[in-house]
């Protein structure tokens, strides 16, 4: 019964390539969101859906697209794929109101080779 | 716009002594503040939380945070730490009003030493 589920788990893949990640909750939340973290450990936040409508895009490249085909489910689609973008790329929800924690899934470790 | 500035990249600890990560925030409006805690190949966990009222707040696992308005801090303690909270732990915001975005410092490496 997890709460945040994101697949793959591990992804390799080869520059130029495009790949997807998909998350699923299964909270009741409203809103979701893609964080990316670099080898550094640092979190930044990339995109948030709430209710399948797209609310925050901070300056992604647009060959990461989006796509929320119901408000539990957020997947990431990464076109062209770059050397810079290996990373640890993690899902999260919550409920629509400024209070509430995040939810996380356990992320997607992709590395571009 | 808020920032989270969490000055110790790291932090060694002997097992059983008490720790303190520090969390400095800014922001021009009203925040709301999180502790979360990363354990090894997994996702952020929330840990506690500040809204409003009392400044001292309870989380799980025995950590315990204090708001500080006028010094801007919000930083994280346990008296007592085990080998089991050895983790990355992250300080974050978010603005009272607005868009939910929420900010994360830079996070800290507790390392709890037998």
């Amino acid at each position: 019964d997890t709460a945040v589920s994101q697949t793959p788990k591990y992804l390799v893949t080869q520059m130029g390539n495009d790949k997807s990640i998909k998350c699923e909750q299964n909270l009741g939340h409203d809103t979701m969101y893609w964080y990316k973290q670099d080898s550094k450990k640092f979190l930044k936040i990339m995109f948030s859906y709430n209710n399948k409508e797209l609310i925050i895009n901070e300056t992604v490249p647009n060959r990461f697209s989006p796509k929320s085909p119901d408000k539990a489910h957020l997947n990431l689609h990464i076109n062209s794929l770059e050397l810079g973008d290996s990373a640890v790329y993690f899902c999260a929800s919550s409920q629509a109101t400024l209070d509430s924690p995040l939810h996380f899934g356990n992320g997607t470790r992709l590395t571009v080779t | 716009a808020q920032s989270v500035t969490q000055l110790d990249s790291q932090v060694p600890v002997f097992e059983e002594a008490p720790v303190e990560l520090r969390c400095n925030y800014s922001s021009s409006v009203s925040v709301y503040l999180f502790w979360y805690v990363q354990y090894p190949n997994q996702g952020l966990q929330l840990l506690l939380k500040y809204l409003s009222g009392s400044t001292l707040v309870k989380g799980i696992n025995g950590f315990e945070a204090e708001f500080n308005k006028s010094q801007t801090s919000f930083h994280l303690r346990k008296p007592s730490v085990h080998i089991s909270d050895t983790a990355e732990y992250f300080c974050a915001a978010q603005n009272s009003g607005g868009y939910q975005k929420v900010t994360f410092g830079t996070g800290t490496k507790l390392q709890v030493i037998p």
